[in-house]
C-alpha cells in the first residue's frame, strides 16, 4: 500500500503571498490531520478532518486553512504569508476518526518544506 | 491545557549503552500514548503505542516503554543503541475518545556514536 504522499515536497514564497499544500492520504484512510513542524515550537496541530467535516482545530490564525474532498484528498492553504510559517507542514492519515474508536494510529507523510522569504 | 513534557533535549551516547527518553504528561483523563521517530531526511515512523491493557509496550526495533499512570509518565527504554538509533524521538498523547489530535513534546535529539 502506498504511503501518505504531500506535494509540492519543496516551497519557496514571499511574504504577503498565499500557499496551498496538499495530501494524499493511504487508501481506504478517511481522516486527515495537519501538523506544523518548527525547530522553535516543534509539532503543533492545525487541523483535522474526516469525511469532508473539519472535527478539530489548533490554535493558530484564521491565515490558516483547510478542507477535505470527498475521495479524502485534503489541501491547507496559507493566505498573507509571514516570515514565522517557514516550517515543515506534515499531513498524517487515518483509518478513522477517535468518535468511532480509539484504538486508531496515524500514519505521517513526509511533509511540504515551505521557506517564506 | 494537555502538555507533553520530554526532559531530554540533546542525548549522545556510546554504541551499545542503554537509553530511556523520559515523556511526562498532564491529562487526567484516559489518554493513548506514542513514541515517534524521526531518522535524518526521513519522515514521522511509530515506534510503539499503548492504549490500554499491559503497560508495558514493546515496539519495533527492540524498543519498549512503559506507562506509569500514577506518575503520567510514558517512558522510552531500549538496552543497547546502535549508530542506525542516531534520530529525533517524539512523544505524543492523544485523549482517549476525542478526535485524532497528537500532542506532541519538544522531542529528543539522540546521537550514537560508534
Amino acid at each position: 500500500k502506498a504511503g501518505v504522499t504531500q506535494t509540492p515536497r519543496y516551497l519557496i514564497k514571499t511574504r504577503g503571498q498565499q500557499v496551498t499544500l496538499s495530501c494524499s492520504p493511504i487508501s481506504g484512510h478517511r481522516s486527515v490531520s495537519w501538523y506544523q513542524q518548527t525547530p522553535g515550537q516543534g509539532l503543533q496541530f492545525l487541523f483535522e478532518y474526516f469525511s469532508e467535516t473539519q472535527r478539530n482545530k489548533g490554535n493558530f490564525p484564521g491565515r490558516f486553512s483547510g478542507r477535505q474532498f470527498s475521495n479524502s484528498r485534503s489541501e491547507m492553504n496559507v493566505s498573507t504569508l509571514e516570515l514565522g510559517d517557514s516550517a515543515l507542514y506534515l499531513c498524517a492519515s487515518s483509518p478513522r476518526t477517535s468518535g468511532i474508536s480509539s484504538y486508531n494510529e496515524q500514519f505521517f507523510g513526509p511533509g511540504t518544506r515551505l521557506t517564506v522569504l | 491545557a494537555q502538555s507533553v513534557s520530554q526532559h531530554n533535549h540533546h542525548v549522545i551516547l556510546s554504541e551499545a549503552a542503554s537509553l530511556e527518553l523520559g515523556c511526562n504528561y498532564s491529562y487526567g483523563g484516559t489518554v493513548n500514548l506514542f513514541w515517534y521517530v524521526q531518522y535524518p531526511g526521513q519522515h514521522l515512523q511509530l515506534l510503539l503505542k499503548y492504549f490500554s491493557g499491559d503497560p508495558l509496550v514493546k515496539g519495533i526495533k527492540g524498543f519498549e516503554a512503559e506507562f506509569i499512570k500514577s506518575k503520567f509518565s510514558f517512558n522510552l527504554r531500549k538496552p543497547s543503541v546502535q549508530w542506525s538509533d542516531t534520530a529525533e524521538y517524539f512523544c505524543a498523547v492523544k485523549r482517549w475518545g476525542a478526535t485524532n489530535k497528537l500532542i506532541f513534546g519538544t522531542g529528543t535529539l539522540l546521537a550514537v556514536q560508534p
